[in-house]
């Protein structure tokens, strides 16, 4: 059974100070790593796909990378709108048909 | 914006009830696929459909079912109603391959008294 951990739960950092979000995951077979960013009430946002270790996504303040046991989400310099919860989740050979198995998320609050 | 709808956006009902949620995918999306996230559970699986077809189940109970239309439309049957199902549900779609991502819309509030 596929398994997704993401640390920490929450963070809290001050506008400017960059910091990374862990996802440990256990998988047969990865067909895909995926980020995702969720604001309260609303439905997630998707951000990233890494496919193979080694693997690396930018986009804006955010860059994803990818190891086989993890990936990390690297903010750098945040802004109080990167506020927000980050989700990570996996596909893999066991899944039944392409569903995703989540981790529970970490709730990230940047203060200007 | 995802490109994909959901409605209603909030549905408050009581224990034993029965509710229907609607999702629309994106233009071209073949698949739809449907989760449950509550406090305590996170984002939980429930099931997928591939044109029109039940492609894959996740952890949905027997109390609920899902379809999805020939204009690919899904609804999402929920009946017998828990305080326990009280939760966000929301419908994700994607294009149908294996490694293509999965846009999610906004979800429905479903709160049972």
């Amino acid at each position: 059974e596929d398994q997704v951990t993401q640390s920490p739960e929450a963070l809290r950092l001050q506008e400017g100070e960059s910091s990374s979000l862990n996802c440990s995951y256990t998988v047969s077979g990865l067909r895909g790593l995926f980020w995702y960013r969720q604001d309260p009430g609303k439905g997630p946002e998707f951000l990233f796909t890494l496919y193979s270790a080694g693997e690396e996504k930018e986009k804006e303040r955010l860059k994803a990378t990818l190891t086989k046991k993890e990936s990390f989400l690297h903010i750098t310099a945040p802004k109080p709108e990167d506020s927000a919860t980050y989700l990570c989740a996996v596909r893999g050979d066991n899944n039944a048909g392409n569903m995703l198995t989540f981790g529970g998320g970490t709730r990230l609050m940047v203060k200007p | 914006d995802s490109g994909v709808t959901q409605t209603p956006k909030h549905l408050i009902t009581a224990t034993g009830q029965r509710v229907t949620l609607r999702c629309s995918p994106r233009s071209g999306d073949l698949s739809v696929y449907w989760y449950q996230q509550s406090l305590d559970q996170g984002l939980q699986f429930l099931i997928q459909y591939y044109n029109g077809e039940e492609r894959a189940k996740g952890n949905i109970l027997e109390r609920f079912s899902a379809q999805q239309f020939p204009d690919l439309h899904s609804e999402l049957n929920l009946s017998s109603l828990e305080l326990g199902d009280s939760a966000l549900y929301f419908c994700a779609s994607s294009a149908g391959g294996t490694y293509n991502e999965q846009f999610f819309g906004p979800g429905t509030r479903l709160t049972v008294l």
